[in-house]
């Protein structure tokens, strides 16, 4: 069953916030963010592991709250660059395969 | 860097005719992963070899085969091509539960 992301759809202004759920109701082992833009294959950003660890990079961070098996992407001062659409795909534990979401797509303007 | 190709970026093809779409890795990754992407579905699974001559189902193997016969190349066959898989198909490898690296994508058209 795939995991449910959330929004659908966001947009934003440069310099905004964004944070993007993603929400499973398996337990998980870990939890993979990808980005995609148009016309090119998924990007891999972070993966989460089961321990509830919060990982960033530069101004896009997330966390994975094993207890409610749910991901949040956090992006800050949003730039240009991040317009895309951001899968998020869970894992469960003794499983090599990634269950995607449908993914929200971002769209950042000046 | 890893490198994942495949064999076509687009392909067009008619209802019936079997269909063989190639991916190969240059990282020596364990895992390859077959994928379709849909408007509004995201990526689903079809198939998935975690090793030579292994294979275990995704979630929408209907309709469809694998092969690895090789640990650098996987194939996706499309035994008798329907029009319902027309799609955008994604071919990806990781090491072992690591970040998956994902090759350009091959748009099949089924007429």
């Amino acid at each position: 069953q795939q995991p449910v992301q959330s929004p659908q759809a966001v947009i934003l202004r440069e310099g905004e916030d964004a944070v993007i759920n993603c929400s499973s109701s398996k337990a998980l082992y870990s939890v993979h963010w990808y980005r995609q833009k148009h016309g090119e294959a998924p990007v891999f950003l972070m993966i989460l592991l089961k321990g509830g660890e919060q990982k960033g990079h530069d101004k896009i961070s997330a966390s994975f709250n094993e207890k409610k098996q749910q991901s949040s992407l956090y992006l800050t001062a949003s730039q240009l660059s991040y317009s895309g659409t951001y899968f998020c795909g869970t894992e469960r534990a003794g499983s090599y395969q990634l269950t995607f979401g449908k993914g929200t797509k971002l769209s950042v303007i000046p | 860097d890893v490198k994942v190709t495949q064999s076509s970026r687009y392909l067009v093809k008619r209802t019936g005719e079997k269909v063989f779409l190639e991916c190969v890795q240059d990282m020596d990754h364990e895992n390859m992963f077959w994928y379709r992407q849909d408007p509004g579905l995201g990526l689903r699974l079809i198939y998935f070899s975690y090793d030579v001559k292994m294979k275990e189902k995704g979630d929408i193997p209907e309709g469809y085969s694998v092969s690895r016969e090789k640990k650098e190349r996987f194939s996706l066959i499309l035994e008798s091509a329907s029009t319902n898989q027309t799609s955008m198909y994604l071919c990806a490898s990781s090491f072992l539960t690591r970040e998956q690296y994902f090759g350009p994508g091959t748009r099949l058209t089924v007429t």
